[in-house]
């Protein structure tokens, strides 16, 4: 079935430096591929999405970049602050229908000072 | 204010003792839609809907039901709990995964089935 992987399941951070997580999609047909982060307790939220006709999105510190060939796409975020410490969460839809998402097994990040 | 609202927000309860998770939102969204977050396996989508008597399987269905006799409303039973539906539950509504808006989430409903 359709499938998407999350890496690395936690990562640690110096406070300023980039952070990077990766994930891959089994299903080629998927065109819609949005992040969302949680805060420890709280809802999920969305954070940056990006849509299959497009390579690459950037918002201030945050940015995804999709390869639809290799079938993975990035979050990207830079400068880091103590309040990006959260889990990070990529998903992938739009394959069998436009309202079924598969999400990855979600990213710990945390921020050293 | 917008708002998903989830009621109870914590059930402990037992094998065989059916509950319904109440889910409403008040922003006149045709998606809505039930997950389940368990530690290690992110959110896991259990059904979706895209309007009013239209519902569809998510990932993981099994053991669920729901159903859309009012927009604002999307309730998820489960006839005969059983512990490995022990979960945190989220519902989320949108104007569409396809649309420019975002899903909104609940605050999640944290059930424990003994």
């Amino acid at each position: 079935g359709e499938n998407v992987e999350q890496h690395p399941s936690t990562l640690s951070v110096q406070e300023g430096d980039s952070a990077v997580i990766k994930c891959t999609y089994s299903d080629s047909a998927s065109n819609y591929f949005p992040w969302y982060k949680q805060e420890l307790g709280k809802r999920p939220q969305l954070i940056i999405d990006i849509r299959s006709n497009v390579g690459e999105k950037k918002d201030q510190r945050i940015a995804v970049t999709l390869n639809k060939t290799a079938k993975h796409f990035s979050l990207h975020i830079t400068e880091t602050q103590p309040e990006d410490s959260a889990v990070y969460f990529c998903a992938a839809s739009g394959y069998s229908s436009a309202s079924k998402i598969i999400f990855g097994s979600g990213t710990r990040l945390s921020i050293r000072p | 204010e917008a708002q998903v609202t989830q009621n109870p927000r914590y059930l402990i309860t037992v094998t065989g003792k059916k509950l319904t998770v109440t889910c409403s939102q008040n922003m006149n969204h045709e998606y809505m839609s039930w997950y389940r977050q368990d530690p290690g396996l992110g959110l896991r989508q259990i059904y979706y809907s895209m309007n009013v008597e239209v519902t569809d399987k998510g990932d993981v269905p099994e053991g669920y039901k729901v159903s859309r006799k009012e927009k604002r409303n999307f309730p998820l039973i489960l006839e005969s709990p059983s512990p490995n539906q022990t979960s945190l539950y989220f519902c989320a509504s949108g104007r569409g995964l396809n649309s420019n808006q975002p899903q909104h989430f609940g605050d999640g409903t944290r059930l424990s089935i003994l």
